[in-house]
């Protein structure tokens, strides 16, 4: 068991640019989470998938948000003609199906958009 | 919808004291509660969880909670503070009807005085 990991764990980009960000659930979790973290504030719940099936969306997931998990394994985040606004910690998380509710985090990418 | 509240941006104790963290949260359906820590520019670690069963839940590095139903609470405690206790401490509820994400409440900094 390694861990979530995220890569990667900070990105710089200007207002504009499209950013893509990954993230590697622990191996045989088959339940995969986006979260958004703002300064002082706690994580928001973005998108949810199941193996590779995108299951739950919320309305914090804007048109340029989009992300995928083609094969159930990693998954990807990307955001197109970034804001400042979206400026924020990006939190991947993973857990086991059945009864096992804990979800395991990852160390985040810190994303800035100058 | 689901909401946590946790009273009290940042809280203040001597090292060797009583740590008294406080979630409330609302929840149309009998709720997942957790708590998780968060060190700076880490990602969140689990520290404690109500599922089912025993309302009184023992976690990680002394710490435990209660989950009172009639008060809507999951208050989070430890008998003896330490320095390395310092940090972002986050409640979170399972959202209901479902849905699958953490709402978290909007976190306690842990400030731990010599």
């Amino acid at each position: 068991d390694t861990g979530v990991s995220q890569n990667p764990r900070h990105k710089i980009t200007k207002r504009g640019q499209n950013v893509t960000f990954r993230c590697d659930p622990i191996s045989e979790h088959n339940r995969l989470y986006w979260y958004r973290q703002t300064l002082g504030q706690g994580p928001e719940f973005l998108t949810y998938f199941q193996n590779e099936a995108q299951l739950e969306k919320s309305r914090l997931l804007s048109d340029r948000f989009s992300a995928e998990r083609p094969k159930g394994s990693f998954s990807t985040l990307e955001i197109q003609r970034t804001e400042q606004g979206d400026s924020a910690m990006y939190l991947c998380a993973s857990r086991g199906g059945g009864t096992q509710e804990t979800q395991y985090f990852g160390p985040g990418t810190r994303l800035l958009v100058l | 919808a689901q909401s946590v509240t946790q009273l009290g941006s940042h809280v203040s104790v001597s090292e060797g004291a009583l740590v008294l963290l406080r979630c409330n949260y609302s929840s149309s359906v009998p709720p997942y509660l957790f708590w998780y820590v968060q060190y700076p520019n880490q990602g969140l670690q689990l520290l404690l969880k109500y599922t089912t069963g025993a309302t009184l839940v023992k976690g990680i590095n002394g710490f435990e909670a209660e989950f009172k139903k009639s008060e809507t609470s999951f208050h989070l405690t430890k008998p003896s503070a330490h320095m390395s206790d310092a940090a972002e401490y986050f409640c979170a509820v399972k959202s209901g009807g479902g849905a699958d994400g953490l709402t978290f409440g909007k976190g306690t900094h842990l400030i731990i005085q010599p």
